[in-house]
């Protein structure tokens, strides 16, 4: 079946570790995405790229970093530098920029 | 002003009732419109997306854009318990391809 896989589904971060979130999907989509969700709030955006070998920082792009050697994968890094982890994340993709978004079942980072 | 606007909520609606849920959003020339429905601890889901002024049904779904009027809702036609949920409103605005996400409001459906 096609989708997106997220991977873990729970991570725990130490402080001043860097960690890093898997997505890989399998839809042939061109275009993929990070969202943050903090608790009863929307998806902020921090990264996003719509080709391999090409991304564009989002809203909240401090303290992360990706990259995209692969069409299929898109993977984010949560650096040291990111004080306030601790939030779901979720990877998306779309064949286009006004085509829906699929998503993957999310990474819950927490700090220890 | 925040780019996308929804009402926290909760809308608490009974059982078999309409539930209408509103998004205002700040760039006129916006031209994508999407509902995402969030089950607790859950990924998003697409429940509805609307590109023209007017209505889009879909079951018991319907989407309404007034882009005159910047707002885009979604009614849910005979509430369900399983429709209690957060939807999120997205809009992609005009000269970019990026979704923006409102913060979402919270349905309770209660029998």
């Amino acid at each position: 079946d096609g989708g997106i896989t997220q991977s873990p589904k729970y991570l725990f971060r130490k402080e001043g570790q860097n960690v890093t979130l898997s997505c890989e999907q399998n839809l042939n989509h061109d275009a993929m995405y990070w969202y943050r969700q903090d608790p009863g709030q929307g998806l902020r955006l921090i990264y996003y790229s719509q080709i391999v070998n090409d991304f564009q920082k989002g809203d909240i792009a401090e303290g992360y970093s990706v990259s995209r050697e692969k069409k299929e994968s898109f993977p984010l890094t949560v650096t040291s530098a990111q004080k306030n982890p601790t939030a779901f994340y979720l990877c998306a993709s779309t064949q286009g920029p006004t085509e829906k978004l699929f998503f993957g079942s999310g990474t819950q980072l927490s700090v220890l | 002003q925040k780019e996308v606007e929804q009402n926290s909520g909760p809308l608490s609606v009974p059982e078999g009732a309409i539930a209408s849920l509103n998004c205002t959003y700040s760039d006129r020339g916006s031209q994508s419109f999407f509902w995402y429905r969030q089950y607790s601890g859950k990924s998003p889901e697409l429940i509805m997306f609307i590109y023209s002024n007017g209505d889009k049904e879909d079951g018991r779904f319907t989407a309404q854009l007034n882009k005159a009027s910047q707002y885009v809702s979604l009614l849910i036609r005979d509430s369900q318990p399983s429709d209690s949920a957060t939807y999120l409103c997205a809009v992609i605005g005009r000269g970019t391809d990026k979704l923006i996400f409102g913060t979402g409001t919270r349905l309770q459906v209660f029998p």
